[in-house]
């Protein structure tokens, strides 16, 4: 929806670091979510960045750059229960998602 | 529970009838949006609610759906004459005014046209 591109599918070992992309069109942004959803679940709330930067979270991160179109979600540590979509999402007035990442996590 | 509910989870259905589902936000949240999924896609926005008032519309959205929030708390949508493109998940998802980039969402109401 609206140009809003993310790797389909990403594999990663337990206990590694994944960095997760997204890349949006710039027109009407006004910040960006990332969302976890496990399958046959309703997607939780990670991270919302409006300004240009890195947001810590514990074992996620988020980082945006609104000039270049582009904020990846960062996970360390990782565990199993982290094989997940990770959905990214622009509000410009209303908020339209990305088709999401499917990250499994293997040991 | 105090998070966002949703009635029914399920509903199967047959071509041409019509639907109605129910949100309950959580209670302190004014704001209140429908989404639409299906498989391997992202949520798709359908409308969003600050109290009673409808503020947002998808344009993509057609005129079968209608949704309501009367008195600012819970919220229904509604689908006319069903198509089986409609077979999707539906998401509630509701939000404070002051924090409203948090969005959290219900479980869904997964809806299947046959």
């Amino acid at each position: 929806g609206q140009n809003i591109d993310q790797p389909t599918e990403m594999t990663a070992t337990e206990g590694a670091i994944v960095q997760i992309n997204c890349t949006y069109q710039t027109s009407g942004f006004n910040g960006l979510f990332w969302y976890q959803q496990h399958a046959g679940e309703a997607p939780t709330f990670l991270s919302y960045n409006v300004l240009d930067g890195l947001e810590e979270k514990g074992r996620f991160s988020s980082f945006l750059s609104r000039s270049k179109g582009y904020s990846y979600l960062l996970l360390k540590e990782l565990q199993m229960k982290d094989s997940a979509s990770y959905l990214c999402a622009v509000k410009r007035p209303e908020v339209t998602f990305g088709t999401g990442t499917k990250l499994q996590v293997i040991p | 529970d105090t998070g966002v509910s949703q009635d029914p989870r399920h509903k199967i259905t047959k071509r041409g009838q019509n639907v109605t589902f129910r949100c309950d936000p959580i209670s302190e949240h004014n704001r209140l949006y429908w989404y639409r999924q299906t498989l391997g896609q992202g949520p798709e926005f359908l409308t969003y609610f600050q109290n009673e008032a409808q503020l947002e519309k998808s344009r993509l959205l057609s005129d079968r759906f209608s949704a309501e929030r009367p008195k600012g708390s819970f919220s229904t949508l509604e689908i006319q004459r069903t198509e089986q493109g409609d077979s999707a998940m539906y998401l509630c998802a509701s939000s404070h005014q002051t924090a409203n980039y948090e969005q959290y969402f219900g479980p869904g109401t997964r809806l299947t046209v046959t």
